[in-house]
């Protein structure tokens, strides 16, 4: 059972241009909600993250919108960069205090000159 | 302060085989885990830790065993690989702080396991 749904599954985005992933879930049990970033060969890395309280939080270029009726997170990369090429996954934690993330299927982001 | 380590890189196994896939933190995290990562599929939770002597299932543990004898060390054992196992192989580790949760997974550089 997919608790997290994400879109699209890659993306190409001029240099300079907005992207935008989004992430749907299914039940409202859940108290955070990362993004992670992953260079090709490498680990997945936290870039930001949010928690259901506030709507947007927003840190340099990242930002995310977090809209709680609709059960939905996005991640918008302002002008962004070919160094901003990578995979994104937008992820969940449920139950405060039980570490488990469920992960989205992730997102292939490419940015081109 | 090395964070978490992975060992082997890179492992080719035969069907039936059996294998150890290494990793240790360096950060004395409480809670580690492991997770395989599939294209198309994100990255599923198979094992995890939450303190030495303590591990518990995810939502992918069939054909995988782990143990925690120390803090440092979460092993992840492969009984008989299967095609099925071909995957990219993560483990991370996150600090649970008084309040019993933490915000930050640190994943290692991932073990890329071929099962022929």
């Amino acid at each position: 059972q997919q608790q997290v749904k994400q879109s699209p599954q890659s993306l190409i985005v001029q240099k300079g241009g907005i992207s935008i992933i989004n992430c749907a879930y299914e039940n409202t049990a859940f108290d955070y909600f990362p993004w992670y970033q992953q260079f090709p060969g490498k680990g997945p890395a936290l870039l930001i993250a949010i928690r259901p309280d506030v709507s947007e939080k927003k840190e340099g270029r990242f930002t995310i919108s977090f809209n709680k009726s609709a059960k939905q997170f996005s991640l918008h990369i302002m002008d962004s960069q070919p160094g901003d090429s990578a995979t994104y996954f937008c992820a969940l934690r449920a139950n405060f205090g039980n570490e488990k993330l469920t992960f989205g299927t992730g997102t292939r982001l490419t940015i081109i000159p | 302060n090395a964070g978490v380590t992975q060992t082997p890189k890179f492992q080719v196994l035969k069907t039936g085989q059996s294998m150890t896939l290494q990793c240790a933190q360096d950060m004395n995290h409480e809670y580690m885990s492991w997770y395989r990562q599939d294209p198309g599929m994100g990255l599923r939770l198979i094992h995890y830790s939450v303190g030495a002597g303590i591990t518990d299932q995810g939502e992918v543990p069939n054909g995988y065993n782990v143990s925690r004898s120390t803090t440092e060390d979460f092993p992840l054992r492969l009984l008989s690989a299967a095609p099925s196992q071909t995957s990219v192989y993560f483990c991370a580790s996150t600090s649970l702080q008084t309040s019993g949760s933490s915000d930050t997974q640190y994943f290692g550089p991932g073990t890329r396991l071929t099962v022929l």
